[in-house]
């Protein structure tokens, strides 16, 4: 069973400083793991994705995340923070190499930036 | 470029009634999925397709809960008998099946109030 805990539901950051959302994943095997944003009466889209190939990725926006198996984390990252970031962030995760298809979400972390 | 479509993207109801939600996805998409959302949570797997084909319901998908995709095109999600524990936001999604690694590309959800 693959499950994610994100650690801090809401977490708070000055404009111009670091974003660090923290996940790690719990998988019965090599998982495929995911950042989705949720902004304010949107639907979530995809900010970045995992799926075994570069463990430090790249995403929208100036996000990137890194794969740390050893630590079974995929946190998330941005160097200088900027309001239009505001918003919900999801960490999530599927069984890598297969064709199941069903993708678990962890239950969130609110990001506000400070002015 | 038309995106996943959700209707109605409110409803309210009195507690014993049927309400349905209709979920539209991207045209070329063959794969969609439902999940729920309530406040402070991510989203909840409830249930997906390839094509028609239903290929996994979760366990918390209860017997008054039925969702279709007679042609492979929309899906409805049908919840008999409503709760007010029902109350959420019902999230569609629709991917291009490319194993699991495709990604998710998510309606802005149909919002049930059950009073």
């Amino acid at each position: 069973a693959q499950s994610v805990t994100q650690l801090g539901s809401h977490v708070s950051v000055s404009e111009g400083a670091l974003v660090l959302l923290r996940c790690n994943y719990s998988s019965s095997v090599p998982p495929y793991l995911f950042w989705y944003v949720q902004y304010p009466n949107q639907g979530l889209q995809l900010l970045l994705k995992y799926t075994s190939a570069a463990t430090l990725v790249k995403g929208i926006n100036g996000f990137e995340a890194e794969f740390k198996k050893s630590e079974t984390s995929f946190h998330l990252t941005k160097p200088s923070a900027h309001m239009s970031d505001a918003a919900e962030y999801f960490c999530a995760v599927t069984p890598g190499g297969s064709s199941a298809s069903k993708i678990i979400f962890g239950s969130g972390t609110r990001l506000s930036i400070r002015p | 470029d038309t995106g996943v479509s959700q209707d109605p993207r409110h409803k309210i109801t009195k507690r014993g009634q049927n309400v349905t939600f209709r979920c539209d996805p991207i045209s070329e998409h063959n794969r969609l999925y439902w999940y729920r959302q309530t406040l402070g949570q991510g989203p909840e797997f409830l249930t997906y397709f390839q094509n028609e084909a239903q290929l996994e319901k979760s366990r918390l998908l209860s017997d008054r809960f039925s969702a279709e995709r007679p042609k492979g095109s929309f899906s409805t999600l049908e919840i008999q008998r409503t709760e007010q524990g029902d109350s959420a936001m019902y999230l569609c999604a629709s991917s291009l099946g490319q194993g699991n690694t495709g990604e998710l590309f998510f309606g802005e959800g149909s919002r049930l109030t059950v009073l």
